[in-house]
């Protein structure tokens, strides 16, 4: 089956600064790669997906990369700000066999202001 | 409109307690997944629904985890004669169809005393 590794586990940063989280996936059948943001005690929420025939995508202050051909892809937050403070979730599937999603184990992003 | 909702959100039970959580997705989604998600962990599957059958259900850790979607809405998830491994947050998912994006349910808290 599929297998997600996330790094790191735990990112501070300074209010301003970069972030990037990095996800490698073992599955070279997987084409669909969510992002949730989850805050404590919330939902897990989608803050962007990408799909296998895109290499970057981006979204204002969040933007996500693939490469296919070495198995990773990672999200950049730029201009961190304190309510960027949350833990994010990768994730891996594939539209073909198994529909199921293979989530990453989490990174908590601290953003001290 | 509304969201994926789950309760109870909170549940206190005794080893060996029967308890039942209950999923209300967002109507009209076909696809409802249920994942288990440990402290410090990413959502790890549980089971999958599409409409009231249920597709796959490899990801229920043992015959005491039990869930339905009669009417291929609501759905509940049963845990018999629960143990203190089983204490986690139950999320609910849904989406309009396995391929689509998944919406996730705010969680039930359990914990086994």
């Amino acid at each position: 089956g599929e297998n997600v590794e996330q790094h790191p586990s735990t990112l501070s940063v300074q209010e301003g600064d970069s972030a990037v989280i990095k996800c490698t996936y073992s599955d070279s059948a997987s084409n669909y790669f969510p992002w949730y943001k989850q805050e404590l005690g919330k939902r897990p929420q989608l803050i962007i997906d990408i799909r296998s025939n895109v290499g970057e995508k981006k979204d204002q202050r969040i933007a996500v990369t693939l490469n296919k051909t070495a198995k990773h892809f990672s999200l950049h937050i730029t201009e961190t700000q304190p309510e960027d403070s949350a833990v994010y979730f990768c994730a891996a599937r594939s539209n073909g066999g198994s529909y199921i999603p293979t989530f990453g184990r989490g990174t908590s992003l601290i953003v001290h202001p | 409109g509304a969201g994926v909702s789950q309760s109870p959100r909170y549940k206190v039970a005794k080893r060996g307690q029967d308890v039942a959580l209950r999923c209300d997705p967002i109507s009209g989604h076909v696809s409802l997944f249920w994942y288990q998600q440990a402290l410090g962990q990413g959502p790890e599957f549980l089971t999958y629904f599409q409409n009231e059958a249920q597709l796959d259900k490899s990801g229920l850790p043992s015959d005491r985890f039990f869930a339905e979607r009669p009417e291929g809405s609501v759905s509940t998830l049963k845990i018999q004669r629960t143990q203190q491994e089983d204490s986690a947050v139950y999320l609910c998912a849904s989406s309009l169809g396995t391929q689509e994006t998944q919406y996730f349910g705010p969680g039930t808290r359990l914990l086994v005393l």
